[in-house]
């Protein structure tokens, strides 16, 4: 069961739309739809932004978009703000009740 | 509101076991609608998910991890915990409970706590 791939920093300008990806296997992100996004500020918890690759728990954002294709589900912030700069991971079921995280990507709001 | 508070020694000493506690606060640890997981977050690094423990009592462990882990419930105080035996400097983290909402995603955090090992 290996780390899901992210990649490690992703930047953007205010209003701007970014996506980050994370990337699995066939037995994890490829075989059920049980992708949840989290967002982490410094020294905080993490927040969930998005469950199930793409619903929203109830008071975040819609500028928080969630998508799947085969093995890769990818997050979308669109208009890019100021706080939403922080650390970003995915997670993954990976079969027989276990979980699996992405490394985490750095946003940069420039 | 359901929180989640960790305790337990910030310091361990190699070949020790590590032992925090999850207190859970507005909801019953008894819940069949959460299930209650352990992850930790090395220094810098990025989460790993430790492991989790059902309503049910079943628990299921990240592979990596599972020869040294034990994840327990206490009813009577409403709290589960965390045993993670023969510890290096390699399992300094921070760690953190959380629920799993109906099995789908984190959805509840506590702050965590640093452990850190060391002699």
């Amino acid at each position: 069961q290996s780390a899901l791939t992210q990649p490690a920093s992703v930047s953007g300008s205010p209003g701007q739309s970014i996506t980050i990806s994370c990337t699995g296997t066939s037995s994890d992100v490829g075989s059920f739809n049980l992708v949840s996004w989290y967002q982490q500020e410094p020294d905080k918890a993490p927040k969930v932004k998005i469950y199930e690759v793409s619903k929203r728990p109830s008071g975040v954002s819609n500028r928080f978009s969630g998508s799947k294709s085969g093995s890769t589900a990818s997050l979308t912030i669109s208009g890019l703000q100021a706080e939403d700069e922080a650390d970003y991971y995915c997670c993954a079921y990976a079969g027989s009740n276990t979980w699996v995280f992405g490394g985490g990507t750095k946003v940069t709001v420039l | 509101q359901l929180q989640l508070q960790e305790s337990g020694p910030g310091l361990v000493e190699p070949s020790e076991t590590l032992s925090l506690i999850c207190t859970v606060s507005g909801a019953s640890i008894s819940s069949s609608t959460y299930y209650w997981g352990w992850i930790r977050q090395p220094p810098g690094k990025g989460l790993e998910w430790i492991g989790s423990i059902y309503s049910s009592g079943r628990t299921y462990y990240t592979p990596s991890l599972k020869s040294r882990v034990t994840i327990s419930v206490d009813t009577s105080k409403n709290q589960f915990s965390l045993k993670l035996s023969s510890v290096t400097a390699a399992d300094t983290a921070v760690y953190s409970c959380a629920t799993l909402l109906g099995g789908t995603y984190f959805d509840n955090w506590g702050q965590g706590t640093l452990v850190t090992v060391s002699s």
